[in-house]
């Protein structure tokens, strides 16, 4: 059984202070790791994948991995109230389909 | 470019009913995704097609639940005899050749009273 673990939240954060989310997966042959943003309403929107062990950066996402411990983590600097949203951890083998946890609900306080 | 697209973006439907939604993946991508989203959880997947054939089917719930992709492109979600527990959002997502980053269209909300 795949599993995909995330707190359901809500976190909350003022604005300008780092957001961390976290998950943990079960599947040891996972090789494929994902955040997806999802406003209230509104279809997952893709904004970070890692491959890799270690830190991927792009601009205010900082996505971490670390396969021994089955982990892997966002960070986001300088939240935004834009931010505001539920993130979805997601992972795959490869090709096959996405396992999502059931994500974690951010709120960034002005 | 355009993103995935799908249609119809609300489907209501009475039990028994047999419905079809529709999914047309970004242009060059040759892997489609089907997934369902029930309010609170994440996306459950469904079905994977690697060009006009099911790689891998084992996410659908049962044999009310089907999907084609004839041509490789477009692939559509049919569903018999629906239930009311089958109201949810359903998601298509495609990727560039099967390995990497997903990406979404905007659903259908299908409503079984």
């Amino acid at each position: 059984q795949k599993e995909v673990e995330q707190n359901s939240g809500p976190l909350s954060v003022p604005e300008g202070a780092i957001a961390s989310l976290n998950c943990t997966y079960s599947d040891r042959v996972s090789q494929s790791f994902f955040w997806y943003r999802q406003y209230s309403g509104k279809s997952p929107e893709l904004i970070m994948s890692i491959y890799s062990n270690g830190d991927k950066e792009d601009g205010r996402f900082t996505a971490q991995l670390n396969k021994a411990s089955q982990y892997v983590s966002l960070l986001i600097r300088d939240s935004q109230p834009s931010d505001s949203a539920t993130y979805l951890c997601a992972v795959n083998r490869g090709a096959d389909g996405l396992t999502f946890g059931k994500g974690t609900h951010l709120i960034i306080q002005p | 470019g355009a993103g995935v697209s799908q249609t119809p973006s609300n489907k209501v439907t009475e039990k028994g009913k047999y419905v079809e939604l529709r999914c047309d993946p970004i242009s060059g991508h040759t892997a489609l995704y089907w997934y369902r989203q029930s309010l609170g959880q994440g996306p459950e997947f469904l079905i994977y097609f690697q060009g006009t054939g099911a790689a891998d089917d084992s996410g659908l719930p049962n044999d009310r639940f089907f999907a084609v992709r004839p041509e490789g492109s477009v692939s559509t979600l049919k569903i018999q005899r629906t239930e009311r527990g089958d109201s949810a959002v359903y998601l298509c997502a495609s990727s560039l050749q099967g390995r990497g980053e997903q990406f979404f269209g905007p659903g259908t909300r299908l409503t079984v009273l």
